[in-house]
């Protein structure tokens, strides 16, 4: 069965600076997406970038990057100039690729503060 | 807009007392599941549903119950709440190409069993 294991529970960051959010996973297919969602204290859920297995460049979406690397199963998210609404729960989460799409499997999640 | 719909956002009830927790997307997304969020577990799938009629078990189905009849609708059944069942409960959609846009989630219902 596939895993997604965050071992950061909290992280804290000065505004303007940047932080970087682990997370790896476990899985034996070759073909999957991967995604990090933000959890604010509205409690909304709400997708920040994903990632495509079998693509080999990183995903970007303005402040947000992702270092994916397959080989070593790593998906770590950076988060560039930090600002005050970057201050909230991110999950990092797993898809297998086609098939039945039965499962989107989170990891437990980490918990960014941003400090002015 | 496009969105998933979830009622209530608070929930208090009594143990063994039947509530249904009710969920509707609008964007025609043949895909929809349930997933309940507690501290330090993270959101865990109770039920999903691949089409209308079609629904089967996620990684803690005990003690819920879902169905289908609409393409639109997921409702949430417990039966008879427990007090382990004092949750975060989100619902979420997608299409078959899920994977390419991600899921969309609802607001998320707190529930609390006494």
């Amino acid at each position: 069965a596939q895993t997604v294991t965050q071992s950061q529970p909290e992280m804290s960051v000065q505004e303007a600076e940047t932080v970087t959010l682990s997370c790896t996973y476990d899985t034996s297919e070759s073909d999957y997406y991967l995604f990090w969602y933000k959890q604010p204290p509205s409690r909304q859920m709400i997708l920040v970038i994903r990632q495509e297995a079998y693509k080999q460049q990183n995903a970007t979406e303005n402040r947000f990057s992702v270092n994916f690397q397959k080989a070593a199963k790593s998906f770590s998210l950076k988060i560039s100039d930090s600002q005050l609404g970057d201050a909230a729960m991110y999950f990092c989460a797993y898809l297998n690729y086609g098939g039945s799409q039965g499962n989107l499997i989170f990891g437990k999640g980490t918990k960014l503060s941003v400090k002015p | 807009e496009a969105q998933v719909t979830q009622n209530p956002r608070y929930l208090i009830t009594v143990t063994g007392k039947k509530l249904t927790v009710t969920c509707s997307q609008n964007m025609n997304h043949e895909y929809m599941s349930w997933y309940r969020q507690d501290p330090g577990l993270g959101l865990r799938q109770i039920y999903y549903s691949m089409n209308v009629e079609v629904t089967d078990k996620g990684d803690v189905p005990e003690g819920y119950k879902v169905s289908r009849k609409e393409k639109r609708n997921f409702p949430l059944i417990l039966e008879s709440p427990s007090p382990n069942q004092t949750s975060l409960y989100f619902c979420a959609s997608s299409s078959w190409t899920g994977g390419a846009v991600g899921y969309t989630f609802g607001s998320g219902t707190r529930l609390t069993v006494v």
